[in-house]
């Protein structure tokens, strides 16, 4: 594996509460992304981050926040989570940002909001 | 990013090659053309890239048109570990403000009979 892990792997939560998922690199990898996959919608991205504490809306970036204090770990956290945050989330990393860069992804984190 | 066209699935049987279609009319001159797949219950995983010669890998070959609006990605010799959804993306040479991130599609899903 290429030294990327998503935490927890499973989880089932009530609505309203809060959730953090975590993703932790060993590639010192500049840049982490984080997208959640659905039936019929296929990845899409959440947010992504270009650099320890730089951070960035994706296509899907409401009701979710993101931070990095530190270049291995990238957390995305659910405020208050409804039940249309029931997915399947990926967390991904590359090196570069430019359009030759390549990305790899977690194993993926289900949640379950009940 | 520009759209790419894949159809929605193929099927193929053991030890036979596959081609995996893909339409990108607008392609720009600086988009690579990224192929991504998905196994069952896993994250999706590179596979090959190119942008405007034909590449070979240890997993599979990427065949461009001259005109570029269109690629092919071409497993030799198909076993049913390669039954998977395959994504052909198209990425920004530069990068830019996109900082690498993918938008994935649906993508076509390779089924693979013994």
């Amino acid at each position: 594996d290429a030294g990327i892990t998503q935490s927890p792997r499973h989880k089932v939560t009530e609505t309203g509460t809060p959730v953090t998922l975590r993703c932790h690199q060993t590639e010192n990898h500049r840049y982490m992304y984080w997208y959640r996959q659905d039936p019929g919608h296929g990845l899409r991205l959440i947010h992504y981050s270009y650099g320890v504490k730089d951070t960035d809306k994706g296509e899907v970036s409401d009701g979710y926040s993101v931070s990095r204090s530190k270049t291995e770990d990238f957390l995305l956290t659910l405020e208050s989570a409804t039940s249309s945050q029931t997915s399947v989330y990926f967390c991904a990393i590359s090196s570069r940002g430019s359009g030759a860069n390549v990305l790899t992804f977690g194993a993926g984190s289900r949640l379950t909001v009940l | 990013d520009a759209k790419t066209t894949q159809p929605n699935s193929m099927e193929s049987n053991e030890e036979e090659p596959v081609h995996l279609p893909c339409n990108h009319s607008t392609i720009s001159g600086t988009d690579y053309i990224h192929w991504y797949r998905q196994l069952p219950s896993q994250g999706p995983e590179y596979v090959i890239h190119g942008l405007t010669s034909n590449v070979n890998n240890r997993m599979a070959s990427l065949a461009i048109a001259e005109d570029r609006k269109s690629s092919t990605l071409i497993l030799h010799r198909a076993t049913l570990r390669d039954a998977a959804v395959y994504y052909c993306i198209l990425r920004d040479l530069a990068g830019g403000t996109s900082y690498g991130k993918l938008t994935f599609g649906q993508g076509t899903i390779l089924t693979v009979h013994p």
